[in-house]
């Protein structure tokens, strides 16, 4: 699988939006980019997934670079509760549908 | 979404024992489960992978033979840490697949192992 790299830490204030980037420069074609977040002591937890378009549901927004070798996660609004652990993964969809964790991204959210 | 349960949430056990770790989807069936292991302040490492009805693909490095996997029905997967030792100590962590969709995989909330 494609590998990502992720910051392994930042820092956001309460209620001002979060770009959590992702780089995949060796992504391929039929790679799908998920992310998941883990809060403390949980398993993770699913926050969106795309191919090449934009996307956006409740919890974030996601944006492809044109070439998709790079893409980031919004978050709109931080909260105290958003802090946590984001992955970035690749999942190609002809594999077994494993899912490989890199280290992500400590996001952390002052008051 | 759907929802996958672990139990038992910890387990505290004495070095030697055998402990098993269940892992249930809820509200779907599970044609592939999936094992990961997470130490301390470290990410997801996964462990291996169990379809219904077959043998478990592991991991290199994964011992098959200290952690026995059985995924007998399409609602449970169970792991089984055989001989438990303190540096079996750990995060363990399932989640599951329903084969309807790719890009549906749900993660169960983590079983804390503790071997003293």
């Amino acid at each position: 699988d494609a590998k990502t790299t992720q910051p392994n830490s930042m820092e956001s204030n309460e209620e001002e939006p979060v770009h959590l980037p992702c780089n995949h420069s060796t992504i391929s074609g039929t790679d799908y980019i998920h992310w998941y977040r883990q809060l403390p002591s949980q398993g993770p937890e699913y926050v969106i997934h795309g191919l090449t378009s934009n996307v956006n549901n409740r919890m974030a927004s996601l944006a492809i670079a044109e070439d998709r070798k790079s893409s980031t996660l919004i978050l709109h609004r931080a909260t105290l509760r958003d802090a946590a652990v984001y992955y970035c993964i690749l999942r190609a969809r002809t594999n077994n549908n494993d899912m490989r964790f890199g280290a992500g991204t400590r996001l952390t959210v002052k008051p | 979404g759907a929802v996958v349960s672990q139990h038992p949430s910890r387990v505290i056990c004495k070095s030697g024992t055998s402990v098993k770790i269940e892992c249930r989807s809820l509200d779907f069936q599970a044609t592939t489960m999936f094992w990961y292991r997470q130490f301390p302040k470290q990410s997801l490492m996964l462990m291996a992978t169990s379809n219904e009805g077959s043998k478990a693909t592991y991991e290199q490095g994964v011992e098959k033979d200290k952690f026995l996997i059985n995924h007998a029905s399409l609602t449970l997967s169970t792991l089984t840490v055989t001989s438990a030792h303190p540096e079996d100590s750990s995060f363990y962590i399932c989640s599951a697949h329903s084969g309807a969709s790719y890009n549906e995989q749900f993660f169960g909330p983590g079983t804390r192992l503790t071997v003293l």
